[in-house]
């Protein structure tokens, strides 16, 4: 199975950063890398796939980057709404896999 | 509006079994693979089946292989999973999910909570 792991496990951030989020597989993904964040209570919503395809709906200041077995999620300037928890999902192989993930939490 | 929606969750004592479904509209459901996505108390994600379009293909997580079973029914536009042999380290919200088998997961339903406990 591949292996996904992020960094860093939790983050500490204010309103207006520039935040960036990484993720590492074990081998190879070329960019078959999705990014997820998660709020409290709620289900997980799809933000970037194939690593820098923006999904529909999602604000500009999200973006991804990365192949092979290097990525980022870089949010550019964050706002209140973007304190949430981050995953990263490799759909390379089956079984998918997730990192475990980065709390975004306010300074 | 697309939604996905689980039911079938609940208490359930060790040993015992449990049916998911989940409910599936505002999109071709009869196109996508589908697939079931756990999340313990105060946990990660982590993926547990996956059924192609067609529900001719399916996978399993090495954790469930042997007592889960993911199914579908594309003319009822509905997803489901049924847990046998249940164990604690099952209890999760269970997520129904749109994609998997090599793609995304685009579409999520709100959960449901499966407590395995005597």
């Amino acid at each position: 199975d591949i292996q996904m792991t992020q960094s860093p496990s939790s983050l500490s951030a204010s309103v207006g950063d520039r935040v960036t989020i990484t993720c590492r597989a074990s081998q190879s993904i070329n960019t078959y890398l999705n990014w997820y964040q998660q709020k409290l209570g709620k289900a997980p919503k799809l933000l970037i796939y194939a690593a820098s395809s923006l999904q529909s709906g999602v604000p500009s200041r999200f973006s991804g980057s990365g192949s092979g077995t290097d990525f980022t999620l870089t949010i550019s300037s964050l706002q209140p709404e973007d304190f949430a928890t981050y995953y990263c999902q490799q759909s390379d192989s089956i079984p998918d896999t997730f990192g475990q993930g980065t709390k975004l939490e306010i300074k | 509006e697309v939604q996905l929606v689980e039911s079938g969750g609940g208490l359930v004592q060790p040993g015992r079994s449990l049916r998911l479904s989940c409910a599936a509209s505002g999109f071709s459901f009869s196109s996508y693979a589908m697939s079931w996505v756990r999340q313990a108390p105060g946990k990660g994600l982590e993926w547990v089946s996956v059924i192609s379009a067609s529900g001719v293909s399916t996978y399993y997580a090495d954790s469930v292989k042997g007592r889960f079973t993911i199914s579908r029914d594309n003319s009822k536009n509905t997803l489901f999973l049924q847990m046998n042999s249940l164990r604690a380290e099952d209890t999760a919200v269970y997520y129904c999910a749109s994609g998997g088998y090599y793609s995304y997961f685009e579409y999520w339903g709100q959960g449901t909570l499966v407590t395995v406990s005597s």
